[in-house]
């Protein structure tokens, strides 16, 4: 069963620190995988989508890392902000037996409070 | 550009009724994906449309269903609601089938509370 592990459920970090924050999958076949921020009450919003051969991906503040040997991604928030307190989500897309068929597997996030 | 609209953001439903529920793309994009999203289980893939066509399903009961019309703008059925299906329901889209590779832009969603 493909399954996607966020840790730590919930962080709380002061404002200009920063943080890495943990995904481990068992997904299979691999095409891609995604992080999310979602703002309480909103849609999510796409940080980074990497791809197999991808280790690192970066978006302002944000660096996504993957090592797809050890099924491992994290996601590393440089001096952290107030308004990088959310739900941070972590998606693995799996490849379907028939050509063209992708089915995501969702992370149950990690809660991110950034204190001033 | 306008993002992606859902309507109505907010419902509220009787045990066995049914429910539709409204997503409008970005314009140009093609492909648009429902999700739903509850406190207990997370964020779950519901299906996905491209061109008027399913390309993918989650793992939910034929109680949810869905379509997609020529100018993209989708729509998603829920009958004989249950209580479990009080959720937040999200919709995505993007320029072509979304969950390969290509970016997602999520809606506002749609706030669903079963009485």
């Amino acid at each position: 069963k493909n399954q996607v592990e966020q840790s730590p459920q919930s962080l709380i970090i002061l404002e200009g620190k920063n943080c890495t924050l943990q995904c481990n999958y068992t997904v299979s076949p691999f095409s891609n995988l995604r992080w999310y921020k979602q703002d309480t009450g909103r849609g999510p919003v796409s940080l980074t989508i990497m791809t197999f051969s991808e280790n690192t991906k970066s978006n302002g503040r944000y660096t996504a890392t993957l090592d797809a040997d050890t099924k491992q991604s994290s996601l590393h928030i440089t001096a952290s902000q107030l308004s990088d307190s959310a739900s941070y989500i972590c998606v693995v897309i799996s490849e379907g037996a028939s050509g063209g068929s992708y089915i995501p597997t969702f992370g149950r996030g990690t809660s991110l409070i950034v204190h001033p | 550009k306008a993002g992606v609209t859902q309507t109505p953001r907010y419902l509220i439903k009787t045990r066995g009724q049914q429910v539709t529920l409204s997503c409008s793309p970005i314009s140009g994009h093609r492909s648009v994906s429902w999700y739903q999203q509850t406190p207990g289980q997370g964020l779950q893939f519901l299906f996905e449309y491209f061109s008027e066509t399913q390309r993918n399903k989650g793992n939910f009961p034929g109680r949810f269903s869905g379509r997609q019309f020529s100018n993209s703008r989708s729509e998603m059925n829920v009958s004989t609601l249950e209580l479990g299906d009080s959720a937040l329901y999200l919709c995505a889209s993007s320029l072509e089938a979304g969950q390969r590779s290509y970016e997602q832009y999520f809606g506002p969603g749609t706030r669903l509370t079963v009485t």
